[in-house]
Parts: structure tokens; C-alpha cells; sequence
């Protein structure tokens, strides 16, 4: 199974910060890598998948890199609507596995 | 609208049995697969297993955690997937979640892009 370790666990951020989450992988892949957000008590939502691709309808501040086992999540400039817990996922090999997630809140 | 409405949660003893369903709406259920994940109060995001498509012959992957107590059908005339739980214990208790999956082939396989769109959860909670 390929583990997918996500830093920092959590994170305390102020509105307008620059803000970035990494997420190793145990083995290397190419880019069939996602990344989640999700709210208290709400559904995962899509915002990046094949490691750099913004889902429709998410805002541009949003951007995904990296391949191999390395891969960065940056919110350019982090809104209030994006106080969240992040997940990567990696769809490379079975069983998908997720990164342990990344809490963001309010510093 | 693409939407995914999951149902069948609920409150059952451990060794029962538990049906979850999947209704689709907005696309065309027979050409995604569909996935079902799982998330343990105040944990992380699970992948519980996935549907291919009936063209690649609907088959099923699952999760080692799950793997001869779980089954996953799917009714493509009513764009409906069900999760068939059986055998459940206490540590299966959370919400579940389905999703659908856009695909691609390779070399005669069918594989799994990512996840686009997930439904809002269903609760089952397994307890005495």
C-alpha cells in the first residue's frame, strides 16, 4: 500500500497569509493525486486532481504541484472561507490512500 | 446538476447486516464508477472500495478492513449503488460517503481518475 504522509498537521493562519501543505508518498507515482477540502460536519469537496488541476469552479488561489512522492498544496491568499481540514489522495494504486489530513484555523 | 444522495444509515448491533444506497442524478450514472469512502467520528477519510463500469464489467476492489463483508452492486437503470454491509463491527461506525469517478483505459483495463463529486453522508453506527 503506498502511505501518504501529510505536514504540518494543523496549521493557524491569519486572512490574506500564504499558505502551503505538503504530502509525501512511500512509493513513487506519476500524477493521479487529489486534493480535498473539507468543513465540519460537510462532505469532502475536489479542488486539485492529476497533482495540478483545478476542478471547475474553484478560485484561482488554489493551485497543486509535484510528482514522484512530493506534492504541495499553496492557497496563494488564504479567505475566510477557507478555514478547513485538508486531505490528499492518491488514486495511483489500490486501496486509495489518504494523507492524514491538515487542520487550518484561524491564528 | 450532478448530485449524489446517499441513505440507509442507521443504528444496528454488531454481527448485523446494513444496506446503504447511492442515487444519482445530473449525468450519466453508466458511465462513472462509484466509489464508497468512510470517516470514524473525528477521523480521517477512508476508501471503502469502488464499481467499475458495466462496460468493464462492473467488477469491485475493496478495502483489506472490509474485504468478504462488504459488497458493492450497482442498478445503472436506477442510477442507484449500493453498499451491502455485512458482518458489522464496532470500529465500521461513521459516516459514509459516496462518490463518482470519472475513468480512463489502459491496456484493456479500466482505471479510476479521481473523485469529483461525493454525496453529504449517511451515518451507521454499530453498537450494543
Amino acid at each position: 500500500d503506498i502511505q501518504m504522509t501529510q505536514s504540518p498537521s494543523s496549521l493557524s493562519a491569519s486572512v490574506g497569509d500564504r499558505v502551503t501543505i505538503i504530502c509525501r508518498a512511500s512509493q513513487t507515482f506519476s500524477n493521479y493525486l487529489s486534493w480535498f477540502q473539507q468543513k465540519s460536519g460537510r462532505a469532502p469537496q475536489l479542488l486539485i486532481y492529476g497533482a495540478s488541476t483545478l476542478q471547475r469552479g474553484v478560485p484561482l488561489r488554489f493551485s497543486g504541484s509535484g510528482s514522484g512522492t512530493h506534492f504541495t498544496l499553496t492557497i496563494s491568499s488564504l479567505q475566510p472561507e477557507d478555514f478547513a481540514t485538508y486531505y490528499c489522495q492518491q488514486t495511483y494504486s489500490i486501496p486509495f490512500t489518504f494523507g492524514g489530513g491538515t487542520k487550518v484555523d484561524i491564528k | 446538476e450532478v448530485e449524489l444522495v446517499e441513505s440507509g444509515g442507521g443504528l444496528v448491533q454488531p454481527g448485523w447486516s446494513l444496506r446503504l444506497s447511492c442515487t444519482a442524478s445530473g449525468f450519466i450514472f453508466g458511465d462513472y464508477a462509484v466509489s464508497w469512502f468512510r470517516q470514524a467520528p473525528g477521523r480521517g477519510l477512508e476508501w471503502v472500495g469502488f464499481i467499475r463500469t458495466k462496460p468493464y464489467g462492473g467488477t469491485t476492489e475493496y478495502a483489506a478492513s472490509v474485504r468478504g463483508r462488504f459488497n458493492i452492486l450497482r442498478d445503472d437503470s436506477r442510477s442507484i449503488t449500493y453498499l451491502q454491509m455485512n458482518s458489522l463491527r464496532t470500529d465500521d461506525t461513521g459516516t459514509y460517503y459516496c462518490s463518482r469517478a470519472p475513468t480512463y483505459r489502459k491496456r484493456s483495463l479500466e482505471y479510476l481518475s479521481h473523485f469529483d463529486h461525493w454525496g453529504q453522508g449517511t451515518l451507521v453506527t454499530v453498537s450494543s
